[in-house]
């Protein structure tokens, strides 16, 4: 079974520029997770997916960042413009459902904004 | 304060020692309890849940919930170079289908 697939895996920008990541979740998986980890801490969920719809979006900080879900499937997380505490990776996550305790990761995207 | 207050550590042990990691919760609707650990510049990975309190062993590993207490751990036995990450301890709740992390511990294991 092919696990959570991001891209780019490294991505360095400027403040002020803007960015966009990419997660292909596993097949099947109906539930979506973007969390953020900054070094040195323990993920933070961003927001959670569920098919299409957003389910928890309250930690987003919506005056920059933005993300879908294209079909149910492939999600994309977008900032903009990027600010230097930003700086940190991104990760993907997906599970069956909602209620389904256990969520795979992906390898993430680290982000520096210089 | 937190929800998942975890000291970060680092901690350094010789192989084939006991490792003991831990973890306290604020949040008592937690229903599952679980371990990730995360090697360097990788996502993290489930090591092992439990549901409510008691304990369940995987092989060199054993977590235990005290919900009396409300402190998490994970003990490995037989510690291996190959152990060497970063621990993440995180309490989930049905309702809000939330994971909450702590800070996670960065174990080293040294041959």
């Amino acid at each position: 079974e092919a696990g959570v697939a991001q891209s780019p895996r490294y991505k360095i920008i400027e403040k002020r520029q803007s960015v966009a990541f990419w997660c292909n979740p596993i097949s099947g998986h109906a539930t979506l997770y973007w969390y953020q980890q900054i070094l040195g801490q323990g993920p933070k969920l961003l927001i959670q997916f569920q098919n299409n719809g957003v389910v928890d979006d309250s930690q987003l900080p919506k005056d920059r960042f933005s993300a879908e879900r294209l079909k149910g499937v492939d999600s994309t997380l977008k900032i903009q413009p990027a600010k230097l505490e930003d700086s940190a990776v991104y990760l993907c996550a997906s599970s069956l459902w909602a209620s389904e305790e256990t969520q795979y990761f992906g390898p993430g995207t680290r982000l520096l904004v210089l | 304060q937190k929800e998942v207050e975890q000291d970060p550590g680092p901690l350094s042990v010789p192989e084939g020692a006991i490792v003991s990691l831990n973890c306290t919760y604020s949040n008592s609707a937690f229903q599952y309890f679980m371990w990730y650990r995360q090697y360097s510049r990788k996502g993290p990975e489930l090591l092992m849940y439990t549901y409510s309190s008691g304990n369940k062993e995987d092989g060199r590993f054993t977590a235990q919930v005290d919900k009396s207490s409300k402190y998490i751990s994970l003990f490995i036995r037989d510690s291996q170079p190959s152990d060497s990450a970063t621990y993440l301890c995180a309490g989930f709740q049905g309702g809000s289908e939330k994971l909450v992390f702590g800070k996670g511990t960065k174990l080293t294991v040294n041959p």
